[in-house]
């Protein structure tokens, strides 16, 4: 069974651009959550999809947004880039959708903004 | 509000070494569920263990093993006869609702030969 897969793995983008991140979840899988990490401020839920509707959001502008499509695969997506949105961008796909379940992540997107 | 603590920034040990990681959390809720992850230098998270608020029997698997206490608010991390391999950072977290995992910082295990 494939794992979560994240594409691309690297980014280089510039002040001001956007960029979209992809992220296709385990087979089967209906629940997608993305999460920003980096050296100051460690792992931050970004949001949550499931069955194409955000469930969850976290405490970002909104410069961030996602979506998921009616095969579960998602995409996140950044406007106007700023220089402290360089991170990993890590992707988890879940199931059976209960908080007791585990989510597993993909090996993420390193998006650097020069 | 909810929170994770993991007051280790950094541990080093020489292989063959028993080595605990500590995790504190914070939450007002009564069911809760608390993670373990591990992230090596490929960057992706590898779930470990999983236990949910009214399960407090620790548990043991192979050179792994997991003491929660819920009076202490904490589940602690066991690594027996510890190798070079499990050198990585190692992540506790929190969940009360589907989705959102609350992370704590991270303890970055380095195991030396």
């Amino acid at each position: 069974k494939a794992g979560v897969t994240q594409t691309p793995r690297y980014l280089i983008k510039t002040r001001g651009q956007q960029v979209t991140l992809s992220c296709s979840p385990i087979s089967g899988h209906r629940s997608v959550s993305w999460y920003q990490q980096t050296p100051g401020q460690g792992l931050q839920f970004l949001f949550e999809y499931f069955s194409e509707t955000q469930r969850n959001k976290g405490n970002f502008p909104g410069r961030f947004s996602g979506r998921q499509f009616s095969n579960s695969r998602s995409e996140m997506n950044v406007s106007t880039l700023e220089l402290g949105d360089s991170a990993l961008y890590l992707c988890a796909s879940s199931s059976p959708d209960r908080p007791g379940t585990e989510a597993f992540f993909g090996q993420g997107t390193r998006l650097t903004v020069v | 509000a909810q929170k994770v603590t993991q007051a280790q920034t950094e541990i080093s040990v020489v292989e063959k070494e028993d080595v605990t990681l500590d995790c504190v959390y914070e939450t007002r809720d009564t069911t809760y569920y608390l993670f373990w992850y591990k992230q090596p230098p490929s960057g992706e998270l590898v779930f470990l263990i999983r236990r949910n608020s009214f399960d407090e029997q620790n548990e043991i698997s192979g050179r792994y093993s997991w003491n929660f206490q819920k009076s202490t608010s904490s589940f602690n991390f066991t690594i027996t006869a510890s190798q070079v391999v499990d050198s990585a950072v190692y992540f506790c977290a929190l969940r009360r609702d589907t989705g959102k995992l609350i992370f704590g910082q991270g303890t970055t295990l380095q195991v030396k030969p």
